[in-house]
């Protein structure tokens, strides 16, 4: 189909609620990344996978976030105890391997209250 | 560690006005070069590469070339659009096993009539 889609697009959440970020990669692409970009500021790497495989996650800010990508599609980024320093855009991308090209969603914005 | 600098915004341009975004990096080895722009309400869109030195990487009249001796990749454009404007970013990549990308902080144009 067409590109990376995410849902939702808008997130608010109040301080201590559990959220979860979905990303559907363009079809085919093995590989896949998560990015935050908070207001103002480029996005910052937070994990990437490899088919199901999540190869590095050392971007994560902390033990709150949370990654998976079960069946090698679709994947969810899943923050517990949301906090208010969580609030950003979250970027997800997957690659064209014969151009090593990101191509990127439209983003999650998420508000924490 | 590696990292990007851009001039910071906001730039306002009138239309058919030059455009130059400065872009310098810091990088071992010979990493890949990349601007990215963000319309309003979009996603990052790939608006043009660079994978080793001298190369210049075009696309919708903008222009950049990778410049080793100067560690930069300046975003020109000889005439601005309305079109134009837009976030736009510069970031590298290290192409070995599916790097991510490292970003700037962006740097807003707009383009008046």
């Amino acid at each position: 189909g067409a590109g990376v889609s995410q849902s939702p697009r808008y997130k608010v959440a109040k301080r201590g609620q559990d959220v979860a970020l979905r990303c559907d990669p363009i079809s085919g692409h093995v590989s896949l990344f998560w990015y935050q970009q908070a207001l103002g500021q480029g996005p910052e790497f937070l994990t990437y996978f490899q088919n199901e495989a999540q190869l590095d996650k050392s971007g994560l800010p902390s033990d709150r976030f949370f990654a998976e990508r079960p069946e090698g599609s679709v994947s969810t980024l899943k923050i517990q105890r949301t906090q208010q320093e969580d609030s950003a855009v979250y970027l997800c991308a997957s690659i064209e391997a014969s151009t090593d090209t990101q191509y990127f969603g439209p983003g999650t914005r998420l508000t924490v209250l | 560690g590696n990292s990007v600098t851009q001039m910071e915004g906001p730039v306002t341009l009138s239309e058919e006005a030059f455009l130059t975004i400065n872009c310098t990096y810091t990088a071992t080895g010979y990493p890949s070069l990349f601007w990215y722009v963000q319309y309003p309400g979009e996603g990052l869109q790939l608006l043009l590469k660079a994978t080793k030195a001298d190369d210049k990487g075009s696309n919708k009249g903008f222009e950049a070339t990778y410049r080793k001796e100067t560690t930069s990749f300046h975003l020109e454009k000889g005439s601005v659009q309305v079109s134009d404007s837009a976030v736009y970013f510069c970031a590298l990549t290290h192409f070995s096993g599916n790097t991510p990308l490292v970003f700037g902080k962006g740097t807003r144009l707009s383009v008046i009539a």
